[in-house]
């Protein structure tokens, strides 16, 4: 099965800073990629597909880049209703695997 | 509103059974496969099980395969998730997903918890 890896683990940013978040994949996912935020308390939400689509109604300092089994997810303005933990998805084929998570804090 | 509602969670020991359910709204059920994802107390989110639009075929993830059955009733527009021999380690709130079509899992329920206890 595919290994997701996410790094970092957590990071503490501030208010206006642009923020990377990596995802890798141990085997290519055919950029079968998704990200997504989950806030303290709430279902996880989609953010981007197909590694880098924004999903609608999603802000455009949200991004995502990558392909083959390096992907990146940046926030180009933290703000603070970002707060969140962020997941990556491989969903090319099962197992629909997902990272271990990002915790993004204010600072 | 396109909606998916998950029941069934509940207390139970260690050993025993529980079965989820999760009711579609708002959307052609039988067209989709759907997911289970479940995530443990202040834990990351850990993809479990699929089954495909019609029911033929489905997959589970190595932590649950042998103990979780996932089936569904389009009739109904309802997904299940037939859980036994339950563990400490399966207590987490479980969700299920679907893209509706869509690329990723666009469509959430708002989880149903389930605590292993005796």
């Amino acid at each position: 099965d595919i290994q997701m890896t996410q790094s970092p683990s957590s990071l503490s940013a501030s208010v206006g800073d642009r923020v990377t978040i990596t995802c890798r994949a141990s085997q290519g996912t055919d950029n079968y990629l998704a990200w997504y935020q989950q806030k303290p308390g709430e279902v996880p939400k989609l953010l981007i597909y197909a590694a880098s689509t924004l999903q609608s109604g999603v802000p455009s300092r949200f991004s995502g880049s990558g392909s083959g089994t390096d992907f990146t997810l940046t926030i180009s303005n933290l703000q603070p209703e970002d707060v969140a933990t962020y997941y990556c998805q491989k969903y090319n084929s099962a197992p629909f695997t997902f990272g271990g998570g990002t915790k993004v804090e204010i600072k | 509103e396109v909606q998916l509602v998950e029941s069934g969670g509940g207390l139970v020991q260690p050993g025993g059974s529980l079965r989820l359910s999760c009711a579609a709204s708002g959307f052609t059920f039988s067209n989709f496969a759907i997911h289970w994802v479940r995530q443990a107390p202040g834990k990351g989110l850990e993809y479990i099980s699929s089954i495909s639009n019609t029911g033929g075929t489905s997959y589970y993830a190595n932590s649950v395969k042998g103990r979780f059955t996932i089936s569904r009733d389009n009739s109904k527009n309802t997904l299940y998730l037939q859980m036994g021999s339950l563990r400490s380690e399966d207590m987490a709130v479980y969700y299920c997903a679907t893209g509706g079509g869509a690329d990723g899992f666009g469509i959430w329920g708002q989880g149903t918890m389930v605590t292993v206890s005796s």
